[in-house]
């Protein structure tokens, strides 16, 4: 099983839609990661959070820490946003000896339909 | 300031042969993560680089080393690919002594054919 586990792994949706992507991990953490690759692969991150509730423009971030769960909602979706969304958690020991690494799940490819 | 980059942008090499890839860390980051994502995969974490030192090192064989240079630019090196290699290749920079938040750069595909 993997330590993060991100569903849906593929969302198609139509423009204007509210999206939610959702993620669990099983390891402790000292902070969560949604990030955003488009085709040919950079990565921009989008939140870091630890706690709470995180919005930045049409993104909605939240972490539920007690239940190891954190969800990425995308309110009044674009074509734009057409991507796939990858959550990753930095873990609270030291992963692979080293400290602020990051445990990746495998993404959900979004589709925003016009 | 300039972003994370990296070089070359994409690479074919022949399995058994011997790949460097390069990678400048934004300015003010000491700290240089390398990562390897296969296809539709999410990033797996190869090693760290923290001022110049190895600090941390994922489930890679030995063939995959790294380098980081006084300017905390940083090289991974691969050698005898195997086809299983190909992949795209990350890397990813910070400043460790003041956060843990990470910067990527638009990454190296490899292909081993």
């Amino acid at each position: 099983k993997n330590e993060v586990e991100q569903s849906p792994q593929n969302l198609t949706a139509q423009e204007g839609e509210f999206i939610t992507i959702n993620c669990s991990y099983s390891v402790g953490i000292s902070a969560l990661h949604w990030l955003q690759q488009h085709p040919g692969g950079g990565i921009v991150s989008l939140f870091m959070l630890s706690s709470g509730k995180k919005k930045h423009g049409r993104l909605i971030a939240t972490i539920n820490i007690q239940e190891k769960h954190s969800s990425l909602h995308i309110t009044a979706s674009h074509p734009r946003d057409s991507a796939v969304y990858i959550c990753a958690v930095r873990s609270g020991m030291n992963y692979g000896g080293s400290q602020g690494n990051l445990i990746f799940g495998k993404g959900t490819k979004l589709s925003v339909k016009p | 300031e300039t972003g994370v980059t990296q070089s070359p942008t994409h690479l074919i090499k022949t399995r058994g042969q011997q790949v460097t890839l390069r990678c400048s860390s934004q300015s003010g980051h000491n700290t240089v993560s390398w990562y390897q994502q296969a296809l539709g995969q999410g990033p797996q974490f190869i090693f760290q680089y923290y001022r110049e030192e190895e600090n941390g090192r994922g489930n890679f064989p030995p063939r995959f080393s790294g380098l980081q240079f006084p300017n905390y630019s940083s090289e991974l090196n691969v050698n005898a690919l195997e086809l299983d290699d190909s992949a795209l290749y990350l890397c990813a920079s910070s400043n460790r002594d003041i956060s843990y938040e990470q910067y990527f750069g638009p990454g190296t595909r490899l292909t081993v054919t």
